[in-house]
């Protein structure tokens, strides 16, 4: 089975300041997705960036980009010029590109993320 | 507002206790998949509907059952309630069938906060 692993429980930034987050996950599929959600006070669950395994580009949304290492199965965030909206629930995400249940979102355990004015 | 629409909100129940979770998917979306979120499991996949038929199971108890209507929306009974299914619990909906069909996350409703007293 699939794992995602957050390594990191909290983290804390400047504002302004860049932070990366990292993520690692376990699968012996070479077909899948990854993604990064933010969940913020408010509950709700914001789709922030994702990237297809089998594009070697690293994906990019403003300021926020990936580190995708595909062999060594690592997925990290990267956010640049940090900003107070920034301060949330990161949660990185792995879906299969198959079908059933095993296409469905396996997340990892979160990374509480502090912006400090 | 993401399109997807949760109620209620807030529940707050006895034990023993039968309630019902609504959930309106985004508009022309046929999936929609329930999510647990509780502090120790983390977001755990219960189930997934395709357009009224159940598509995928996850780690959903045999006290919990759900069903998609012929509108599209989709329903999570949970009976015999405990103080262990205190959570949150998200509704998220996707146009495709099964996630291997493109490259898209969810998109998730804001959630309904359960809490067995």
């Amino acid at each position: 089975a699939q794992t995602v692993t957050q390594s990191q429980p909290e983290m804390s930034v400047q504002e302004a300041e860049t932070v990366t987050l990292s993520c690692t996950y376990d699968t012996s599929e070479s077909d899948y997705y990854l993604f990064w959600y933010k969940q913020p006070p408010s509950r709700q669950m914001i789709l922030v960036i994702r990237q297809e395994a089998y594009k070697q580009q690293n994906a990019t949304e403003n300021r926020f980009s990936v580190n995708f290492q595909k062999a060594a199965k690592s997925f990290s965030l990267k956010i640049s010029d940090s900003q107070l909206g920034d301060a949330a629930m990161y949660f990185c995400a792995y879906r299969s590109g198959g079908g059933g249940s095993q296409g469905n979102l396996i997340f990892g355990k979160g990374t509480k993320l502090s912006v400090k004015p | 507002d993401s399109g997807v629409t949760q109620t209620p909100k807030h529940l707050i129940t006895a034990t023993g206790q039968r309630v019902t979770l609504r959930c309106s998917p985004r508009s022309g979306d046929l999936s929609v998949y329930w999510y647990q979120q509780s502090l120790d499991q983390g977001l755990q996949f219960l189930i997934q509907y395709y357009n009224g038929e159940e598509r995928a199971k996850g780690n959903i108890l045999e006290r919990f059952s759900a069903q998609q209507f012929p509108d599209l929306h989709s329903e999570l009974n949970l009976s015999s309630l405990e103080l262990g299914d205190s959570a949150l619990y998200f509704c998220a909906s996707s146009v495709a069938p099964h996630p291997g069909q493109g490259a898209y996350g969810y998109t998730f409703g804001s959630g309904t906060r359960l809490t067995v007293v």
